[in-house]
């Protein structure tokens, strides 16, 4: 079956640090998802990408996604206290009523 | 926006009962959703449901099943409850069912249940 595969695990950064986050599907897929998860919270919904080669942008955050559909990333410029959590991707493939195929995460740490 | 209740935070069982984890999210024809979460394994789909009634299996649906008798309401319930289930449960919701289903889904605080 579809399989989403993600990376770094974890990552610990200074403040004021760039970040990345990789995401690679073994499917082509539709769309993809990015949700945050702070410690204790449960999974929010950042954005999603559905246009091969899209570029989005939040304040300091940086989807993309490949121009094949089967990767992504998220880019944080800058990294603040408040990006501390876990960064999923989560893929959709053509025939799924919505189902998703979550990446592992990967837990952001940022030292003051 | 949708919001989605599920019933307890923690949850302590003994190996070998049966467990009924509920979830409640207050839109209607909605697509539903049964997670998993282990460290180091994401989310991993158990059980979802795009109707009443309806329900397809997800990833790992062994040694559970659900229940969707409303729209409203998405049960999970582990037949037979073993150590190996011992994990973080989170129920989540989209808001357009059917085919497509390109809605975001919104996720419930999720069920600490441990496994005696």
């Amino acid at each position: 079956g579809q399989q989403v595969m993600q990376i770094p695990q974890y990552q610990h950064v200074q403040e004021g640090e760039d970040f990345t986050t990789y995401c690679n599907s073994s499917t082509t897929l539709s769309n993809i998802q990015w949700y945050k998860q702070r410690p204790g919270g449960h999974p929010v919904f950042l954005i999603q990408l559905v246009k091969s080669g899209e570029v989005k942008k939040q304040k300091r955050l940086t989807f993309q996604f490949g121009e094949a559909k089967k990767n992504s990333s998220l880019h944080i410029t800058a990294t603040q206290t408040t990006d501390v959590g876990t960064y999923f991707c989560a893929g959709r493939g053509g025939t799924s009523y919505g189902k998703l195929t979550f990446g592992q995460g990967t837990i952001l740490t940022v030292h003051p | 926006d949708v919001k989605v209740t599920q019933s307890s935070r923690y949850l302590v069982k003994r190996t070998g009962e049966k467990v009924f984890l509920e979830c409640v999210q207050d839109m209607d024809h909605e697509n539903m959703f049964w997670y998993r979460q282990d460290p180091g394994l994401g989310l991993r789909l158990i059980y979802f449901s795009y109707d009443v009634k309806m329900k397809e299996k997800g990833d790992i649906p062994e040694g559970y099943s659900v229940s969707r008798e409303k729209k409203e309401r998405f049960s999970l319930i582990l037949e037979s409850a073993s150590t190996n289930q011992t994990s973080m449960y989170l129920c989540a919701g989209s808001s357009e069912g059917g085919y497509q289903g390109n809605q975001p889904q919104h996720f419930g605080d999720g069920t600490r249940l441990s496994i005696l």
